[in-house]
């Protein structure tokens, strides 16, 4: 089945403890993304990758790192969380940016960070 | 630049009534639009897509969208609500062109959710 899986589906943290959100697809996507939803705002991108090595910032990336080794696999990676980072996090995949197909999220992460 | 709009952040319909959920858009260039839905603890599914074709657009569920580009409006209705309609509902603009940093960036809407009441 043509998915994108994240792991872990929740997860409670402490301030400052660094933390890592997998992100997985196997439908050989050049382009990943992450975002992040919170209530009002819709869903920001936090970070993207056009292709293997290639990354770059979206609109809210602070507080975030991210890496590209390998086509199928897209790590959202928290140095040191704050507060201000619980949030619900998507990865999503497609073909390429701005593919007209549509994009494959995954089921989410809740982070919490007390 | 570009962006999106929805006009109502809740929506509660009974079941078996229309559904209408307004989505007003921004775009220096003929965009991409898309509908997604999240129900609850799941991901986003794509519900439809206009990628400036048919006007009216039929997607999932029973669903459809009409592109008004006079309006810059991109709405989504379905003739008769479903209990399993009960979700949120997220409008998302794509930035058209070749090339550029801009190009293929989705822009979120705010949601809607919508009840659906027996």
């Amino acid at each position: 089945e043509a998915q994108v899986t994240q792991n872990p589906r929740y997860l409670i943290t402490v301030t400052g403890k660094k933390l890592t959100v997998t992100c997985s697809q196997n439908m050989n996507h050049e382009y990943m993304s992450w975002y992040r939803q919170d209530p009002g705002l819709g869903l920001r991108q936090i970070y993207y990758s056009m292709n293997v090595e290639v990354t770059d910032k979206g609109d809210v990336p602070e507080g975030y790192k991210v890496s590209r080794k390998e086509k199928r696999n897209f790590p959202l990676i928290l140095e040191s969380p704050s507060p201000n980072q619980t949030s619900l996090y998507f990865c999503a995949s497609s073909v390429y940016r701005g593919s007209l197909h549509g994009y494959t999220f995954g089921s989410g992460t809740r982070l919490t960070v007390v | 630049a570009q962006s999106v709009t929805q006009l109502d952040s809740h929506v509660s319909v009974s079941e078996g009534t229309p559904v209408l959920l307004r989505c007003n858009y921004s775009s220096s260039y003929s965009p991409s639009l898309f509908w997604y839905v999240q129900h609850p603890n799941k991901g986003l599914q794509l519900l439809l897509k206009y990628t400036s074709a048919a006007t009216l657009v039929k997607g999932i569920n029973g669903f459809e969208a009409e592109f008004k580009k006079s309006e810059t409006s991109f709405h989504l209705t379905k003739p008769s609500a479903h209990m399993s309609d009960a979700a949120e509902y997220f409008c998302v603009v794509s930035a058209p062109g070749a090339g550029g940093t801009s190009y293929g960036k989705l822009t979120f809407g705010q949601g809607t959710i919508l009840t659906v009441h027996p």
